[in-house]
């Protein structure tokens, strides 16, 4: 299974955008990105998906490049309540199993 | 609709004893997963169930068992309990799991079991 790496935690202001990189190495052809945000004492909450180039929905965008060894989650005017752990996540829909990442915590102050 | 629930949501157990956990999925979905969650490992996989089957297991020993029920719902089983079982043990639910060559079904976690082995 591929293994994913992103940074322990990261600093931001509310407003500003946050671009959170996981790298994947080892990646498969059957291996889709996904990410996940998690509050404590909660279980995971899914963010977006992708396999490959961007992909966007209401609350965040997934940029993948062509070699599919990163991912990066932007998260455009985060607010006080994005502050949470953000998880990067692969999944191989060939053996059906998934490996997160250690999370980045996110912390966005006032 | 109704989310993923879990119970209990927290247990107190100590060492060689065995435990029980207990997920109801959302309605309609036949894939449960099991997740343990400590500060050391972070998230691991720990088996998923479709239709009654054990369909995957992660690297876990065989005292991490569980079953999946005609209704869906699963219980996960850890007999003689160490230390270091001590986590958050989380359930997600999705309609046709992780496998069979699709693109990703989005999972949906429950809350979490906090167990805490003594």
């Amino acid at each position: 299974l591929a293994k994913t790496t992103q940074p322990i935690s990261m600093d931001s202001y509310e407003g500003q955008e946050v671009n959170i990189t996981c790298s994947h190495n080892n990646i498969a052809t059957n291996d889709y990105i996904t990410w996940y945000q998690q509050f404590p004492s909660q279980g995971p909450r899914f963010i977006i998906q992708g396999y490959k180039t961007k992909v966007t929905n209401e609350v965040a965008s997934l940029f993948i490049p062509a070699d599919r060894k990163s991912s990066t989650l932007s998260l455009p005017r985060v607010s006080l309540s994005d502050t949470a752990v953000y998880y990067c996540l692969s999944v191989n829909t060939n053996a059906g199993k998934s490996t997160f990442g250690d999370g980045t915590t996110l912390t966005v102050k006032p | 609709k109704a989310g993923v629930t879990q119970t209990p949501r927290y247990l107190i157990k100590t060492r060689g004893q065995q435990v029980t956990l207990s997920c109801s999925p959302i309605s309609g979905h036949r894939s449960v997963s099991w997740y343990q969650q400590t500060p050391g490992q972070g998230l691991q996989f720990l088996f998923e169930y479709f239709s009654e089957t054990q369909r995957n297991k992660g690297n876990f020993p065989g005292r991490f068992s569980g079953r999946q029920f005609s209704n869906s719902r699963s219980e996960m089983n850890v007999s003689t309990l160490e230390l270091g079982d001590s986590a958050l043990y989380l359930c997600a639910s999705s309609l046709v799991g992780l496998a069979g060559g699709l693109s990703y079904n989005e999972q949906f976690f429950g809350p979490g079991t906090r167990l805490t082995v003594l």
